[in-house]
């Protein structure tokens, strides 16, 4: 099966840069997607790596190395608003479909 | 931008009783539907895929027969929990694939919180 691990919870103060790890198993491995989720709301996408390598998307950053089965997502310039659970998703190809898995989801908590 | 439309955003339901959710896609096709579940403070979770005009996918260990899924246009999903029960009690949101080729993300219906009393 698959699985997908974060750390649960990280904190920061504003202005501050921030890292969210994850580490992946699975097969029939696409790309490695970022989603910001706020509380009692629907997940909204922030960045999409297929291929190894950095993408920047504004404060957003998003690593993948597909060797070590790990990415990350880094946001910059803190703001209080950023408090949020940040989940990475796999697309997974399955029996000739593809589908988006869940990772255990950081929750982010950004103080003054 | 591709807006998935989620009914309703909240519902109270007696235990027995069966709940209906519908999902449509207001500005384009959606040819396959992913309903999830996320209970407080943990990840979403799988439930299944649907796929119009055929039988949905379910993940593993969850009844199909519990939770009905069809998906009899390209722009409505529907997600029904029969003989709802308090453990049934969750966030229920679907997504739906937008896009085609190499170009394409995933867009979010706003869930529905489900309670079972």
């Amino acid at each position: 099966g698959q699985s997908l691990e974060q750390p649960s919870e990280v904190t920061a103060v504003e202005g501050a840069i921030v890292q969210i790890n994850c580490t992946y198993q699975t097969s029939g491995f696409y790309g490695l997607s970022w989603y910001q989720q706020h509380d009692g709301g629907a997940p909204t996408f922030l960045s999409y790596n297929g291929l190894d390598g950095l993408e920047e998307t504004g404060r957003f950053s998003s690593f993948l190395s597909r060797s070590d089965s790990y990415g990350y997502l880094l946001l910059q310039e803190l703001q209080m608003k950023d408090s949020a659970s940040y989940f990475c998703a796999v697309i997974e190809e399955d029996t000739g479909f593809q589908k988006l898995v869940f990772g255990t989801g950081t929750r982010l908590l950004v103080s003054p | 931008g591709a807006v998935v439309s989620q009914h309703p955003s909240r519902v109270i339901c007696k235990s027995g009783t069966s709940v209906k959710i519908e999902c449509r896609s207001l500005d384009f096709q959606a040819t396959t539907m992913f309903w999830y579940r996320q209970f407080p403070k943990q990840s979403l979770m799988l439930m299944a895929t649907s796929n119009e005009g055929s039988k949905a996918t379910y993940e593993q260990g969850v009844e199909k027969d519990k939770f009905l899924i069809n998906h009899a246009s390209l722009t409505l999903s529907t997600l029904t929990v029969t003989s709802a029960h308090p453990e049934d009690s969750s966030f229920y949101i679907c997504s739906a694939r937008v896009g085609q080729g190499w170009d394409y993300g995933y867009t979010f219906g706003s869930g529905t919180r489900l309670t079972v009393v």
